[in-house]
């Protein structure tokens, strides 16, 4: 069963507009929440994370927005470049149990120019 | 899907010895695997690349003559915490990709090895 669903396996969006990528836990006990960026043949790299005491995690042109109800956290690149085009995953930690980390499958992000 | 196991799951030894956690793929050949250590509240910090049949390539600042890595064949890579010490408790979690299959970009990850030190 997964814990961690990132439902959009590709996203295409144009140079400059918003990016917008989603992902849905089902695991209450997950109090962490990651996001990493992979380019191809390579390994993931951290992009930016959030406590699940905000809501919110902000870091250049990256937000992270967490919604514990819904649980469901979503990361935004604004304005999208063409280095953005990468793999991004989705990941999450129970900190306060076993800070195991569960990934998402990824999503395909493609920047259009 | 793709599989991706490690064994053991959890694992307790006492300081000085040596511990050697496995990484498979289990329904696809893994041309790279990669390896990475997590600490208490950080994000993943990768340790070093693993492709079959050749040496594999460390990131800075990890000692590899003490976390030696082998991927001795398209399905198996491992790695053995040598003369463990109690820092070295962490968790390791392990990658794979197909390089030679069609999609790159994907990754898949281990559920991860959980070492204590004693």
């Amino acid at each position: 069963d997964q814990q961690v669903k990132q439902n959009s396996p590709s996203l295409s969006v144009q140079e400059g507009r918003i990016s917008i990528l989603n992902c849905d836990y089902t695991n209450s006990m997950f109090d962490y929440f990651l996001w990493y960026k992979k380019y191809p043949a390579e390994g993931p790299t951290f992009l930016i994370s959030i406590s699940s005491i905000k809501d919110k995690n902000e870091d250049g042109r990256f937000t992270v927005f967490l919604n514990k109800s819904a649980k469901h956290l979503s990361l935004h690149i604004v304005p999208s470049q063409p280095g953005d085009s990468a793999v991004y995953f989705c990941a999450a930690s129970a900190l306060n149990r076993d800070d195991k980390i569960i990934f998402g499958k990824g999503t395909r992000l493609h920047i259009l120019p | 899907g793709a599989v991706v196991s490690q064994h053991p799951s959890r694992v307790i030894c006492k300081s000085g010895t040596s511990v050697k956690i496995e990484c498979r793929s289990l329904d696809f050949q893994a041309t790279t695997m990669f390896w990475y250590r997590q600490f208490p509240k950080q994000s993943l910090m990768l340790m070093a690349t693993s492709n079959e049949g050749s040496k594999a390539t460390y990131e800075q600042g990890v000692e590899k003559d003490k976390f030696l890595i082998n991927h001795a064949s398209l399905t198996l890579s491992t790695l053995t915490v040598t003369s463990a010490h109690p820092e070295d408790s962490s968790f390791y979690i392990c990658s794979a990709i197909d390089l030679a299959g069609v999609d790159t970009d994907t990754q898949y990850f281990g559920p991860g090895t959980r070492l204590t030190v004693l």
